[in-house]
């Protein structure tokens, strides 16, 4: 059974860069044809699609948050990363990742890590 | 890339059957069979529910189906149960190799 757990700070300040990790257990992240992905939540609102990776490197990201995202992975660690520049309080969400099984089929999620922009 | 367009919210007694649309444009929805359907429940991750317009993971009941006609796709949840109040969201491939959602519908259960 995949597992995917995000982790990182819960409190960013504006204008700083918000980074998290999303570790993966129950399955080697470099096997399969399977993509990575990053996907957020405000309070109250509906899901925003961040952006993915696939295990070789390749990536594809949201054209609204293109300039300041960035998605990694290391396989070694069995992870990959999100990290999103010049934040503001628009960017305080809860924040998911997500196994895509290959169209947008995110059939594993984790649990969800709440990032708060606030100064 | 902008929103695919659901309603609001929804809702039908116990044991009704309920239909959500998702609508995109040519360039998502209308341009790929790779629409899914996610259930989220209050403080919850969501779940997928269908996947490439119509098909059920292992595990989703079966009172879960799933369609597609030209832009606009269709979640029905036949003999509603209590259990399916929930927020329920689309989501489709595009034409930009990218995923987008829709805004979520709330369903309510009388």
């Amino acid at each position: 059974q995949v597992q995917l757990q995000e982790s990182g700070p819960g409190l960013v300040k504006p204008s700083q860069t918000l980074s998290l990790t999303c570790t993966v257990s129950g399955g080697s992240i470099g096997s399969g044809s399977y993509y990575w992905s990053w996907i957020r939540q405000p309070a109250g609102k509906g899901l925003e699609w961040i952006g993915r990776i696939y295990t070789s490197g390749s990536t594809s990201y949201n054209p609204s948050l293109e300039s300041r995202v960035t998605i990694s992975v290391d396989t070694s660690k069995n992870q990959f990363s999100l990290k999103l520049s010049s934040v503001t309080a628009a960017d305080t969400a809860v924040y998911y990742c997500a196994r895509d099984a290959g169209d947008c089929d995110f059939d594993y999620w984790g649990q969800g890590t709440l990032v708060t922009v606030s100064s | 890339q902008s929103a695919l367009t659901q309603p609001a919210s929804v809702s039908g007694s116990p044991g009704q059957s309920i239909t959500i649309s998702c609508t995109g444009t040519s360039s998502d929805v209308g341009g790929y069979n790779y629409v899914s359907w996610y259930q989220q429940h209050p403080g919850k991750a969501p779940k997928l529910m269908i996947y490439d317009v119509s098909n059920r993971p292992s595990g989703v009941s079966n009172r879960f189906s799933g369609s597609k006609s030209g832009n606009t796709a269709s979640l029905t949840i036949s003999g509603l149960q209590a259990e399916d109040e929930a927020d329920y969201y689309c989501s489709s491939y595009t034409s930009s190799s990218t995923s987008v959602f829709g805004g979520g519908t709330k369903l309510t259960v009388l």
